[in-house]
């Protein structure tokens, strides 16, 4: 099994350019999520969807847009880059609600806006 | 504002010892608790989850959990060096949003 795929694994962007991370989970789980992390800082939460059709919030949504395109996809879109979004970006997925179920991680988008 | 608190280390223990990491949360009202792993440049991976006050326990590994004092521990024993990276502690709240504290980083000395 695959388990949570992200593409790309590495992008630079432009201040202003727009860009989409992709994410697909094949272990059938409802909740996805979208973190990133910065040195010192840990993960943040920028967006989630408990169930398909749902999304939510989280503690650093400004600057972003998601999609909750079926049950396995949920993508986050960069409308406009600006250099404070240079992070690494995780997508996640549990089979339960973030706070009680586990949660599987993706590999990671390195993100550098320049 | 809701806290999960971790020591940032390093923590450096020898091969072979127990090696011990701390989280403290705020929220008494806890009901989850996770632990992660995260090999620089990778992604976090889960170790062990506990949702009720003691010991849990997974081969080398070992969470333990007391709520009354509001903190959760994960012991390793016999310390490998392929244990050494950064130990994220995560905690579903009473609103059960997960609180991630920003990691222990664990070196372990051949």
């Amino acid at each position: 099994n695959a388990g949570v795929t992200q593409t790309p694994k590495f992008q630079v962007l432009k201040t202003g350019q727009s860009m989409t991370l992709q994410c697909a989970q094949d272990m059938n789980h409802n909740s996805m999520y979208w973190y990133r992390q910065d040195p010192g800082m840990g993960l943040r939460l920028i967006y989630y969807s408990a169930s398909e059709g749902t999304t939510d919030k989280g503690e650093v949504p400004n600057g972003y847009n998601v999609s909750r395109l079926n049950k396995r996809e949920f993508s986050l879109r960069l409308e406009s880059a600006a250099p404070s979004q240079t992070s690494v970006y995780f997508c996640a997925s549990s089979e339960g609600g973030q706070g009680y179920s586990p949660l599987h991680f993706g590999n990671g988008t390195r993100l550098t806006v320049t | 504002q809701k806290e999960v608190e971790q020591n940032s280390g390093p923590l450096s223990v020898p091969e072979g010892a127990i090696a011990s990491l701390n989280c403290t949360y705020s929220d008494r009202g806890s009901q989850s608790f996770f632990w992660y792993r995260q090999y620089s440049g990778k992604s976090p991976e889960l170790i062990m989850f506990i949702y009720s006050n003691g010991d849990k326990e997974d081969g080398r590994f070992t969470a333990q959990l007391n709520k009354a004092s509001q903190y959760v521990s994960l012991l390793i024993r016999d310390s490998q060096p392929s244990d050494s990276a950064t130990y994220l502690c995560a905690v579903g709240d009473s609103n059960y949003q997960l609180i991630w504290g920003a990691g222990t980083k664990l070196i372990i000395k051949p």
